[in-house]
């Protein structure tokens, strides 16, 4: 069965770098989302992408963020200049035709900021 | 402010009881996601609803638009079923709940 894969399963840096969360969402879908969930709170969407631009974001997704699909298959979010807070599991999922078609979701990357 | 709100916080069950956990939710949507999320933080789609009832195995999903509330219910549960279940609706963004923690007991 097709499943989003995302990679590194965990990330560890220091505050200020930046870093890169890798999905790979699932072939024929063509709306891609991240999500984020810090430790013991609820997830937060964070971005939706179709058609090779965002097409919505939500007020936590500030100019320290962006997506990109650099190539057919890889969806990638990157924090600029990392912060404490945005320690969190990150989550990627897919979804095909429709919007509201179900969404695939990835395992997560566990990202720590020390 | 919480979009959407889900009841009970936490569900403790023997096995074979019959489950249902709620949400509502404020804001106008187009679709509504019941989510389960493991112990190891997994999260996979349960239902996509925007009208009426869905049925998968066990999981039955309702949801009424007038009333902005949907429930899940599970029949004969299963310790298998320990999850946190999270509801999330499609408005002019995604809102999630912040979930049921459910307990069966064997």
């Amino acid at each position: 069965e097709p499943e989003v894969t995302q990679t590194p399963s965990h990330q560890v840096t220091q505050m200020g770098q930046e870093v890169i969360l890798r999905c790979v969402p699932i072939s024929n879908h063509l709306y891609f989302y991240w999500y984020r969930q810090i430790l013991g709170q609820k997830v937060e969407f964070l971005v939706s992408f179709y058609n090779n631009e965002i097409s919505e974001k939500s007020e936590i997704f500030d100019d320290q963020f962006s997506v990109e699909r650099p190539d057919g298959s890889n969806f990638t979010l990157k924090i600029r200049s990392t912060k404490l807070e945005d320690s969190a599991m990150y989550f990627c999922a897919s979804s095909g035709l429709l919007t509201s078609y179900e969404q695939y979701f990835g395992p997560g990357t566990r990202l720590t900021v020390t | 402010k919480n979009e959407v709100e889900q009841s009970p916080q936490n569900l403790t069950a023997q096995e074979g009881e019959f489950i249902t956990i709620n949400c509502s939710y404020s804001v106008g949507i187009s679709a509504l996601h019941w989510l389960q999320q493991h112990p190891g933080g997994g999260i996979v789609s349960l239902f996509m609803l925007s009208s009426g009832k869905k049925k998968h195995g066990r999981l039955i999903a309702t949801i009424n638009i007038q009333e902005k509330h949907s429930s899940l219910h599970i029949t004969a549960s299963h310790p298998r079923d320990s999850a946190v279940y999270i509801c999330a609706v499609r408005g002019n963004q995604f809102y999630f709940g912040t979930g049921t923690s459910l307990t069966v007991i064997p």
